[in-house]
């Protein structure tokens, strides 16, 4: 049973690009969520998605978005990336309620530097 | 204010201490409560959670003080293994349902 696969696991970008990453969740899972953890800190939270709607989202701009496929999976894209953005980002998946039960499985992430 | 508040660290134990963490949170509202292990450049992972009565899971402590909107986590006999770092995490509900994590606790136990 594969778990939570995200990609590319490394990417360098350069300021005012975008970028698009990709996770597949745990199979039985329909909830994505997408963290940004900044080296040092903890993971913050981006946004969730639950049947193809964005169902939460975080303290982020938004140049941030995203979307999730009938099949599941999700997709983040950051426009007119900043220096800033350069962070592991992490997708987790989860049933839903996984906020009660703790049922989130995160991928390895996604590495973003921006030059 | 943060909504969770750990202390960063790092802390420096050696093999066999007992060692233990801290963790408070601002929302009153919130409904669940773990702890994540994260080891260097690795994903987090669900260590336990945490209940009102106190948990235990072999050399792992968790509790919770909903008054005081504090979590702990104490661990004994620290093993090499145990290095990592612990995150706190908080879960709420209703218009926000989602899982809030701490900055994270730095854990390096030494021979």
């Amino acid at each position: 049973d594969a778990g939570v696969t995200q990609s590319p696991t490394h990417l360098i970008k350069t300021r005012g690009q975008q970028v698009t990453l990709r996770c597949s969740p745990k199979s039985g899972h329909d909830t994505v969520s997408w963290y940004q953890q900044a080296l040092g800190q903890g993971p913050q939270f981006i946004f969730q998605y639950y049947e193809e709607e964005e169902r939460q989202r975080g303290n982020f701009p938004d140049r941030f978005s995203g979307h999730q496929f009938p099949n599941y999976s999700s997709e983040l894209n950051v426009n007119a990336l900043l220096l800033g953005d350069s962070a592991l980002y992490l997708c987790a998946s989860s049933p839903d309620l996984g906020w009660a039960t703790g049922e989130l499985f995160f991928g390895e992430g996604s590495r973003l530097t921006v030059l | 204010r943060k909504e969770v508040e750990q202390d960063p660290g790092p802390f420096n134990v050696p093999e066999g201490a007992t060692v233990a963490f801290n963790c408070t949170y601002s929302n009153s509202a919130s409904q669940s409560f773990f702890w994540y292990r994260q080891d260097c450049r690795k994903e987090p992972k669900l260590l336990m959670s945490v209940y009102s009565s106190g948990n235990e899971d072999g050399r792992f402590t968790a509790q919770l003080n909903r008054a005081s909107q504090y979590i702990s986590l104490l661990i004994r006999d620290s093993k090499l293994s145990d290095s990592a770092t612990y995150l706190c995490v908080v879960g709420s509900t209703g218009t926000a349902s989602k899982l809030t994590f701490g900055t994270g606790t730095r854990l390096q136990v030494t021979l």
